[in-house]
Formats: C-alpha cells, structure tokens, sequence
C-alpha cells in the first residue's frame, strides 16, 4: 500500500523568512503533484513533477522531485502572507486504476 | 464549463437517508475521481471512472456508497441509509486522462445529523 507522508503537519512562519515542506512515499513513483488549498476552498493544482531530478518553479514556489530517494519538497523563498494555506502532496502509484494518494496536508500559516 | 461543478454545495441531511451527490466534468475529460475529505484530514480516495467504467471500487468505504458516470460525463455518487460518520467533503476531480493534473469541483459538504 502507497503511503504519503508530509512534514511538518503545521508550520508558521514569519514574512521574508525560507522554508521547505518535506514529501516522502513508500513506493516508487515517477508521478508527483502539490496542490494548494485555501479554507472553505477546493484545492487548486501548483505543480506536476514527471521525472527524476525535475524542478519546477512558479513565484516563490519552487517543487523538485528525487525518484531515487522517493523524496518531493516544496520550498518556499522570502514568504508573504498570500502564501497560507494548506499544501498537500499526491504520488500516482501507476499501474493500476487507483487515484492519486495524498499526503495529510501542511497547514501553513505566515505571520507579518 | 469552464470548471467541475459539483452539486448540491451543501447537503444536510437525517440519518438513515439517502443523498445523491453530482459531479459535472470538465468537457472532453475523461478520467473523473471522486474523494472525501474530513475535518484536518486528508483526501481519502474513493473511485475512479475512465470514460464509463470504474476499473476499481475498493476504495468505497462500505456498501452503502456507490457510483455511475453516464456518457462519460456526469457522475453521481449516492449514499445509501447515511450515517454520521458519512459527513464530510466529497470531492470530484477530471482530468483529460489518467495519471494529468486534476481539476477539482468545489465539493459538496454533507452532514448527517
């Protein structure tokens, strides 16, 4: 069974500072998504990594993806207050006809 | 549409009845999944339609959940003699096929009083 873990669950940081959400799976994968969501919202897709050693960056968002290591971080660069919300990580397992499994989310809040 | 409509987006209900919730795709899409989401929780996948079919079922949580997509568009998920424990968000997602990004609907929250 695929497992989806996230690290940190919660994390609240202040404006301007750096800091990276963590994203391991227990099976391998080459598919990996990180989606946003806002209170009371639906979430909204950020980025879809599709091979090993792939990096993609929008804004202050930046996700990269290690196959090898089963191992996807999103790192987010001089935070602003626009940026809380919860950001959730999803890995297809592939093969079979299972939807993408997601990881418990990380509710992220930044403070002025 | 522009989007996936989900409806009703609230859904309140009694106990021991049943609810139809609906999901309309994003046109031309032909892999729809649905998931529940609790309160702090994550997404719980429930079902998957390629086109009409649904390949796998295993992820509905008991028999009482069950669930159609007709002319590969709309889909319905009913749940049958709710219980409290049902209350959650369900959310439906498409996508222009298996394993792409998914757009997801605004969900419908139920709660079963």
């Amino acid at each position: 069974e695929l497992k989806v873990e996230q690290n940190p669950l919660f994390l609240s940081m202040q404006e301007g500072k750096n800091y990276t959400i963590y994203c391991n799976y227990s099976t391998t994968s080459d598919r990996l998504y990180w989606y946003r969501q806002d209170p009371g919202k639906s979430l909204e897709s950020l980025f879809v990594l599709l091979s090993n050693g792939a990096v993609k960056q929008e804004g202050r968002l930046m996700a990269s993806l290690d196959t090898k290591a089963r191992l996807s971080t999103l790192h987010i660069t001089a935070a602003v207050h626009d940026l809380s919300a919860t950001y959730f990580c999803a890995v297809d397992a592939g093969g079979g006809a299972d939807g993408l499994t997601f990881g418990k989310g990380t509710h992220l809040i930044i403070q002025p | 549409g522009a989007g996936v409509s989900q409806s009703p987006s609230n859904k309140v209900t009694e106990k021991g009845k049943d609810v139809e919730l609906r999901c309309d795709p994003i046109s031309g899409h032909t892999a729809l999944y649905w998931y529940r989401q609790s309160l702090g929780q994550g997404l719980e996948f429930l079902i998957y339609f390629q086109g009409n079919s649904a390949p796998d079922k295993s992820g509905l949580p008991s028999d009482r959940f069950s669930a159609e997509r007709t002319g590969g568009s709309v889909s319905t998920l009913t749940i049958q003699r709710t219980q409290q424990e049902d209350s959650a968000v369900y959310l439906c997602a498409s996508s222009p096929a298996r394993s792409e990004k998914l757009f997801f609907g605004s969900g419908t929250q139920l709660s079963v009083l």
